[in-house]
């Protein structure tokens, strides 16, 4: 069955980069939409952005003009990078696939990576 | 401030049913499909219903979802200790062009 590992730094500094990767074991990633999703410690699920195996993205409005994804489908890899990161950064970051069902909108995540702590501290 | 609102906790005895609710609006869960994520204590979401009430394999029948209007229910009976967990609600927000999650609520299992 597909597998996700999230990995990358635990530690960046404020104003800096975060850069995570997401390995896709089990199966390809082609075909599918990949999302990343972040939780604060002890706070609820924010959902960070979504990418076609094409390379097409669709980002939170709130995060938009710090994020980017990419997708590399030769190594069945993700990857997420947040500039200017702040410790309102600080979470757990999740990688997922996202299948897609019949009828519009209708997607949901399964499965999930175990996720990375990324703590933002000087 | 979720987009999507739960009740922040919930609670049962062993044996018995628990209804969680998730509100939101006409742009998400009134035009879009619900899906619910189960997070047990220091683990990652694992997707419990999806597409207002469909279970993926090998999550039994206790669990239940439906929808109506602009909210959503996810129903646990038979309830047991290790259903004690985060559970989630998430649908696509057409307005926000993205996916809103509800704020989480907490079951305990008494």
């Amino acid at each position: 069955q597909v597998q996700l590992q999230e990995s990358g730094p635990g530690l960046v500094k404020p104003s800096e980069t975060l850069s995570l990767t997401c390995t896709v074991s089990g199966g390809s990633i082609n075909g599918y939409y990949w999302s990343w999703i972040r939780q604060p410690a002890g706070k609820g699920l924010e959902w960070i952005g979504r990418i076609y195996s094409t390379g097409s993205t669709t980002y939170n409005p709130s995060l938009k003009s710090r994020v980017t994804m990419s997708v590399d489908t030769f190594k069945n890899q993700l990857s997420l990078k947040l500039s200017s990161v702040t410790a309102a950064d600080t979470a757990v970051y999740y990688c997922a696939r996202v299948p897609q069902g019949a009828g519009l909108n209708v997607f949901w995540f399964d499965p999930w990576g175990q996720g990375t702590l990324v703590t933002v501290s000087s | 401030q979720s987009v999507l609102t739960q009740p922040p906790s919930a609670s049962g005895t062993p044996g018995l049913r628990v209804t969680i609710s998730c509100s939101g609006s006409s742009s998400n869960i009134g035009s879009n499909t619900v899906n619910w994520y189960q997070q047990l204590p220091g683990t990652a979401p694992k997707l419990l219903i999806y597409s207002n009430n469909q279970r993926p394999s090998g999550v039994p029948d206790r669990f239940s979802g439906s929808k109506s209007g602009t909210s959503a229910s996810l129903a646990i009976s038979g309830l047991q200790s290790e259903d004690e967990a985060d559970y989630y609600c998430a649908a696509w927000d057409g307005s926000l062009n993205g996916w809103v999650f509800g704020g989480g609520t907490k079951l305990t299992v008494l």
